[in-house]
């Protein structure tokens, strides 16, 4: 079965590093999401994106954060200037698209900002 | 209000039990919901889609109250392997953004 991919599984940094979280979702899908889950909380959304461009962002989602897909199979969320809350698992995720198509989820990226 | 809530528990059940979670939603507008399953510190797993009153499959049972705003989860015959966090999920009807709740967790204990 087809998956969503996303590597490193985990990524060590220093405050005021930038970090690049890579995924590769699934082949045949046109939506693109990443959320992140602060460590005990919920899984909070940042971004969509769909048809090479963001469709929606969240309030966490500032100007520190940009989201790529510099070719036909990645996706990736760029933090520019970590800050140790940041600290959290990140997880991309796509559907083919509409109403009743539910995310695959990659197995997350746990960033860890010291 | 928050958009989709859930009583976090802890759920703690004997082998065998029937155990049910609950989930609210206040956007009426929602059409579609899922159930995902979260094992500790892994990725949300698709557990079910709910979209019309209802679904079934096998153990698992989910139903849709649209004029309560609910949706619900009924686990039959609790088994070991079912201990994870339950997140209830909302999609947007305008966005098709999938809004989470903060999970309950539930602990099978033999």
């Amino acid at each position: 079965e087809p998956e969503v991919t996303q590597t490193p599984s985990h990524q060590v940094t220093q405050m005021g590093q930038e970090v690049i979280l890579r995924c590769v979702p699934i082949s045949n899908h046109l939506y693109f999401y990443w959320y992140r889950q602060i460590l005990g909380q919920k899984v909070e959304f940042l971004v969509s994106f769909y048809n090479n461009e963001i469709s929606e962002k969240s309030e966490i989602f500032d100007d520190q954060f940009s989201v790529e897909r510099p070719d036909g199979s990645n996706f990736t969320l760029k933090i520019r200037s970590t800050k140790l809350e940041d600290s959290a698992m990140y997880f991309c995720a796509s559907t083919e698209g509409g109403l009743r198509s539910p995310l695959h989820f990659g197995n997350g990226t746990r960033l860890t900002v010291t | 209000r928050k958009e989709v809530e859930q009583d976090p528990g802890p759920f703690n059940v004997p082998e065998g039990a029937t155990v049910a979670f609950n989930c609210t939603y206040s956007n009426s507008a929602s059409q579609s919901f899922f159930w995902y399953r979260q094992d500790c510190r892994k990725e949300p797993k698709l557990l079910m889609s709910v979209y019309s009153s209802g679904n079934e499959d096998g153990r698992f049972t989910a139903q849709l109250n649209r004029a309560s705003q609910y949706i619900s989860l009924l686990i039959r015959d609790s088994k070991l392997s079912d201990s994870a966090t339950y997140l209830c999920v909302a999609v947007s009807s305008n966005t098709g953004k999938l809004i989470f709740g903060q999970g309950t967790t539930l602990q099978v204990k033999p």
